[in-house]
Order: C-alpha cells, then structure tokens, then sequence
C-alpha cells in the first residue's frame, strides 16, 4: 500500500512568493494533519481535518497560512506571503480510524531565502 | 491541555547494549495512548511502538519494549541489542481518546548508537 504522499521533496524560494505544499492521504483515511518542525519549536500541529472539513486550524500561526482539503485524497498548505521564518520541514499525516496511531508522509524541507 | 515531556535531549549506547529513554507526561484523562515514533536522518517520521492506558501490560515490538507507569505518568523506551540503524530522534507522543487523534508530542530524543 502506497503511504502518505507528500511533494516536492524540497523547495527553495524567495521570501514574498507563495509556497504550496500537496499531500495525499493513505487511502481511506479521513482525518490528515499538517506539521510544521523546527529546531526552536519541534513538532507544532498547525491544523486538521476530518472528511475533508478543518475540524481545529488553532495551530497555523497567521494568516498567511492556509489549507484546503477539496477531495479526500488530497491536500494543499498554501504560504503566501513567504517570510525566512517559515523555513522548515512541513509533515503532513494521516490516519484512517478512531484512536488509531498517524502514518506520515516524508515531509517537505522549505527554505525561504 | 496535555504536555508531554523528554528531559533527555541527546544519548549514546555502543551497538548491542541496551539503551532506555524517558518520557512523561501531564494529563487529567483516564482514557488515552501513548506512542514512540523515530526520526531517522532520513526525515520519516516511523511509529515505533504504541500503548493503551487501560492495558497494564507493557508493549513489546521485537526489540523494543515500553515500561508504562500510568500512575507516575512515565512512558519509557527500552532498546535492546542496540544497533546502527537505530540513530535517530525519538519522538514520546500523547493521544487523547476519541479527540480526533491528535498527537501532543514531546521535543525528542537524540540517539546516537555508537559502533
């Protein structure tokens, strides 16, 4: 079975563009969440979704931050404005049942220049 | 809210020892899961091993074995026969039950396994 999809791998960029990040979940997952870690901070949730609805974006840190779920097989982080701190590895993670652990994609290294 | 905590920020174990690192955690729940999760250099988040908080017994994956204090709030890994394959950042993470899975993780664990 394929695992969670995440792309690009990495991406360099200039402060001031927009940043797109795509995930696609395991198949039949209905809950993904999106990560953001750094050094400073680990791990942060910054939001998450249930059949495709954001149940709790408490996370995403303003409002240059968004994230849309249209299908259930995929995914999008949107950064927009860019700024050199939101340089970082972004996860995304999916998991299928209730109480049941999350299976991560391999992340996406962002440098913002 | 739930905090979970690694106080080890970096360890080393020569290949073939046993290593075992920390966690705790800070919860008024009754009803959750615990879970390891590696990080090799590779950047994958792997779960490692996983515990329920109404099973007393502690949970065993082949090399890997957790020692669960539910009252002292401690959820330690234990690594044995240590090998090379498993330098990584370790990752102690909470779940609430039926809270739409979502994880609280701790800030990890260097482990460095030294030939």
């Amino acid at each position: 079975d394929a695992g969670v999809i995440q792309s690009p791998r990495h991406e360099v960029t200039e402060m001031g563009q927009e940043v797109t990040l795509r995930c696609k979940p395991i198949s039949g997952h209905d809950y993904l969440f999106w990560y953001r870690q750094t050094m400073m901070r680990g791990l942060e949730l910054l939001i998450y979704f249930n059949n495709n609805v954001p149940i709790d974006d408490s996370g995403m840190p303003e409002d240059r931050f968004s994230a849309k779920m249209p299908n259930a097989s995929f995914s999008t982080l949107k950064i927009q404005p860019s700024e050199p701190r939101d340089s970082a590895v972004y996860f995304c993670a999916s998991t299928g049942r209730v109480n049941q652990p999350q299976h991560f994609g391999d992340g996406t290294r962002l440098s913002i220049l | 809210a739930q905090t979970v905590t690694q106080s080890q920020p970096e360890m080393s174990v020569q290949e073939a020892e046993t290593v075992t690192l920390s966690c705790t955690y800070d919860t008024s729940e009754n009803n959750y899961y615990l879970f390891w999760y590696k990080q090799p250099p590779s950047r994958q988040m792997i779960l490692v091993i996983r515990q329920e908080a109404y099973k007393q017994q502690n949970a065993t994956e082949n090399r890997f074995s957790v020692n669960f204090q539910k009252a002292a709030k401690s959820f330690s890994l234990k690594i044995s026969d240590s090998q090379l394959g498993d330098t990584a950042m370790y990752f102690c993470a909470f779940m609430k039950r039926y809270a739409g899975n979502m994880l609280t993780f701790g800030g990890g664990t260097r482990l460095m396994v030294k030939p």
